[in-house]
């Protein structure tokens, strides 16, 4: 099992220029999560699935978008990107949301910065 | 917002001493998860504790949840370099769907 897979592992982008951070899971997991974490932070929710067809915002949404066309794969969209973007991203899957099976595997993070 | 806080934010100490790390929130959660994230990589999952009071351990590793459920400390016995990193506390939402993350203590064990 590769686990969760993000790409790319580092990117730089103008002001305004747009991008799709890939992540997938091949654990079967249903539920699917973006996070940012910035410098000396924690993880701030953007979105999150429980399940294929249906995504909902978390703390910080704005200025991003997300798709679960399958339960495999969660893109995180950034249409407009600015200087407040530059962050670490992580993906994050899932089994279920039950305090038994909740446990959250991580992927190792896109490097984002926006110039 | 969830608000978890966590201190102490930095620790810095020698190889061989014990700590404490605290997570604590004004608000009363049903469990709560701890992670150590190594730099460059992604948080993985120490421990899960769920019931107030309850201790876990983790080879030199123990974690504690608050009788009230609104605090837990993590506290290592003998500090090892490899347990360089940053440890971030968790809880979930009411629906637990959503999580959220204490800002971590980052942890260096000097040789």
């Amino acid at each position: 099992n590769a686990g969760v897979t993000q790409t790319p592992k580092f990117r730089i982008l103008k002001i305004g220029q747009s991008m799709t951070l890939q992540c997938a899971q091949d654990m079967n997991h249903n539920y699917m999560y973006w996070y940012r974490q910035d410098p000396g932070m924690g993880l701030k929710l953007i979105y999150y699935s429980v399940g294929a067809g249906i995504t909902d915002k978390g703390e910080v949404p704005n200025g991003y978008n997300v798709s679960r066309s399958t339960t495999e794969d969660f893109p995180l969209r950034l249409e407009l990107a600015a200087p407040s973007q530059t962050s670490v991203y992580f993906c994050a899957s899932s089994y279920s949301a039950s305090v038994f099976s909740n446990e959250q595997f991580f992927g190792p993070g896109t490097r984002l910065t926006v110039l | 917002t969830q608000l978890l806080e966590q201190s102490p934010q930095f620790l810095s100490i020698q190889e061989g001493e014990n700590l404490t790390v605290y997570c604590n929130s004004s608000s009363v959660f049903s469990s709560l998860q701890w992670y150590r994230q190594e730099p460059g990589e992604g948080p993985v999952l120490l421990v899960t504790v769920v019931t107030g009071g309850e201790v876990k351990k983790l080879k030199r590793l123990t974690f504690q949840f608050g009788d009230a459920r609104k605090d837990s400390s993590l506290h290592i016995t003998a500090a090892q370099p490899g347990d360089t990193g940053l440890y971030l506390c968790a809880r979930s939402s009411n629906t637990g769907n959503q999580f959220y993350f204490g800002t971590g203590t980052s942890l260096t064990v000097i040789p």
